[in-house]
Formats: C-alpha cells, sequence, structure tokens
C-alpha cells in the first residue's frame, strides 16, 4: 500500500468548474510534488514544495495553483481548465533536499469535459 | 543536454528469460539513476537506483548496469515472470536539484 495518498482518484469536471486535489503523507518527508502524466508517458514535473515553500514552478499555466498548508498535505487548486489537460496527475514525496527515492501516491484521474 | 534516451519502447519477453532494458544520457552531472515500476492504474514506485560510482547494483532478480564512460545505463530483469509485465522508467537526476528527468518508457510484457 502506498504511503502517499490521494483524493479524489477520479474527477470530472467541466470547463467553467472549480476542483481541488489533495495528497498527504506521514513519512515525515519534507519535499512534496505534483506531476503530470499523460497515457503512455513519463511524469513531467509542475510544482515542488520544499519545507513548505514553493521552490520549483517548471512554468504551469496559472489556472494550476499549488498550495502546501503544511508538511504533510498538498493541494492542487484546479480552475477554468482544458480539455488538453485531462491526464493522471501524481503526487510524491522525498525526504529532504535533493535527488532520492521518491514516493509517489497512485493518481488523481483527471478528465475535463 | 537534459535528455534521457530509452530503448526500447516496448518489449516481450517469455516467462523465465532475461529483460534488459537500455538508457543512455549526455549532462555528465547526473549522479543518481533511478528505475521506477508503474503497473496500469498505479504510480510508479522506485525498483532500484545506483549512483556512478559503482558499476553493478544487483537487488533479486534485478539488476543495473552502469558504463560512465560510455554515459549509459541498463536493467536487467533475470528469471523474468508474468508478474514484472509493467512500463518501466529510467531516471537520472543531481543530488541537490530535486528534479528527475525521465526516460519515455518501456511497456514489459512477459508471456507465460
Amino acid at each position: 500500500d502506498t504511503e502517499v495518498t490521494q483524493t479524489p482518484k477520479h474527477l470530472v469536471m467541466g470547463m467553467t468548474n472549480k476542483k481541488s486535489l489533495k495528497c498527504e503523507q506521514h513519512m515525515g518527508h519534507r519535499a512534496m510534488y505534483w506531476y503530470k502524466q499523460k497515457a503512455k508517458k513519463p511524469p513531467e514535473l509542475m510544482f515542488v514544495y520544499s519545507y513548505e515553500k514553493l521552490s520549483i514552478n517548471e512554468s504551469v499555466p496559472s489556472r494550476f495553483s499549488p498550495e502546501c498548508p503544511n508538511s504533510s498535505l498538498l493541494n492542487l487548486h484546479l480552475h477554468a481548465l482544458q480539455p488538453e489537460d485531462s491526464a493522471l496527475y501524481l503526487c510524491a514525496s522525498s525526504q529532504g533536499w535533493g535527488a532520492g527515492e521518491l514516493f509517489f501516491g497512485e493518481g488523481s484521474r483527471l478528465t475535463v469535459l | 543536454q537534459q535528455q534521457v534516451k530509452q530503448s526500447p519502447q516496448s518489449l516481450i519477453v517469455q516467462k523465465g528469460g532475461i529483460s534488459i532494458i537500455n538508457c543512455a544520457y549526455e549532462n555528465t552531472a547526473f549522479d543518481y539513476f533511478p528505475w521506477y515500476q508503474q503497473f496500469p492504474g498505479k504510480g510508479p514506485a522506485l525498483l532500484i537506483a545506483i549512483r556512478p560510482d559503482v558499476s553493478e547494483k544487483k537487488e533479486g532478480r534485478f539488476t543495473i548496469s552502469f558504463n560512465k564512460s560510455a554515459k549509459q545505463f541498463s536493467l536487467h530483469i533475470m528469471d523474468s515472470q508474468p508478474g514484472d509485465s509493467a512500463t518501466y522508467f529510467c531516471a537520472a537526476g543531481i543530488q541537490g536539484a530535486q528534479k528527475l528527468v525521465f526516460g519515455q518508457g518501456t511497456r514489459l510484457t512477459i508471456n507465460p
């Protein structure tokens, strides 16, 4: 069982909706990540939070808004998405700074109509 | 420079055979090379990782071979089993950079 929990597992939304994806980890990790994965493609990094501060934003459109309320929680707020934003959104965490083992959640499958 | 090239895109191996997936990189600053395994409907999970101070690392049936001079690394799965059928991603990273560069993935099918 994954130790990174993501909700919801599936989400369908219209282009005018506002929704949020949530991620939680209780491993004491201090870095948390959002990745986007399209079918048959590798994960693409979107955002990284280190010690609850945004450290990397991979030029993601502003219709995606990340939030890190505390060291265990990570949210991704969605607004005015496009159909091409339909994808699997993966949350991950790692211990501290640097390229080490990433622990991924099972993802939230997003469909934008 | 930041790319990691992975081959083949797909691979079919008979049960009990050896599965081999290859990756190549250009950036000599990379110092961390993990392999991730992803089953349908699941997130990727770390399988095995290597740093460039060793040429080989083995964990059970899984072995990473690393060739620093050729800037290549590969995953060998010995005695491949149907349960190994999954998509495998190689990746490369730099300690302190917090960003992994993933290969394009290999869809592995083990026929019973």
